[in-house]
């Protein structure tokens, strides 16, 4: 079964640094790759995804990603950290394998707090 | 594209009693999906639509849930005799397509039972 690991439950940035949260994955064909971050009373909002070709993604907000097949990774990166990123950050992998489903597997989360 | 919306966005029940959620998808998306969401976890999938068609449910769903999208719109999402542990923020998405496209996800309904 595929899984999806975020190591960094919560992670502290100064405002104005720049920013990278890990994502490793297990998955046993090529991955459909996510990450979604959430706010405060907020839904999940799609930040970037990877289906193939160039492995250097680009999102929203000024967000980019990395595949990295080699080491089952899909690293989130920002440049400089603005106050309003702070939020729930989750990488996801899809689709979930057997039986058809097209849901996704979630990691448990990092927590981006930003300090001014 | 008015987004997805969840009714109601917070519940408050006591242990034993039945409760419903609704999800109204994007218009047009053909997937609708559920997933529940614990405190300090991310979204565990539960079950997923395409049009009125129930085509899979996660071992999470005991027998005490079930899920039902009538007309290939909105879904409802019943919970039977809500245990303490059914506690949780419960998330709609949905999606024109198959895997791998983009999950529109709703604000969520969150669940207490007392």
């Amino acid at each position: 079964a595929q899984s999806v690991t975020q190591p960094d439950i919560h992670i502290t940035v100064s405002e104005g640094a720049s920013l990278e949260l890990r994502c490793n994955y297990s998955y046993g064909a090529t991955p459909y790759l996510f990450w979604y971050v959430q706010s405060p009373g907020q839904g999940l909002q799609l930040l970037l995804k990877y289906f193939s070709g160039d492995t250097l993604v680009q999102g929203i907000k000024g967000f980019e990603a990395e595949f990295k097949r080699s080491q089952s990774s899909f690293n989130l990166r920002k440049p400089s950290v603005h106050w309003s990123d702070a939020a729930e950050y989750f990488c996801a992998v899809g689709p979930i394998s057997g039986g058809g489903a097209d849901g996704l597997t979630f990691g448990k989360g990092t927590h981006l707090i930003i300090q001014p | 594209d008015t987004g997805v919306s969840q009714d109601p966005r917070h519940k408050i029940t006591k242990r034993g009693q039945n409760v419903t959620f609704r999800c109204d998808p994007i218009s047009e998306h053909n997937r609708l999906y559920w997933y529940r969401q614990t405190l300090g976890q991310g979204p565990e999938f539960l079950t997923y639509f395409q049009n009125e068609a129930q085509l899979e449910k996660s071992r999470l769903l005991s027998d005490r849930f079930s899920a039902e999208r009538p007309k290939g719109s909105f879904s409802t999402l019943e919970i039977q005799r809500t245990e303490q542990g059914d506690s949780a923020m419960y998330l709609c998405a949905s999606t024109l397509g198959g895997a791998g496209e983009t999950q529109y996800f709703g604000p969520g309904t969150r669940l207490l039972v007392l």
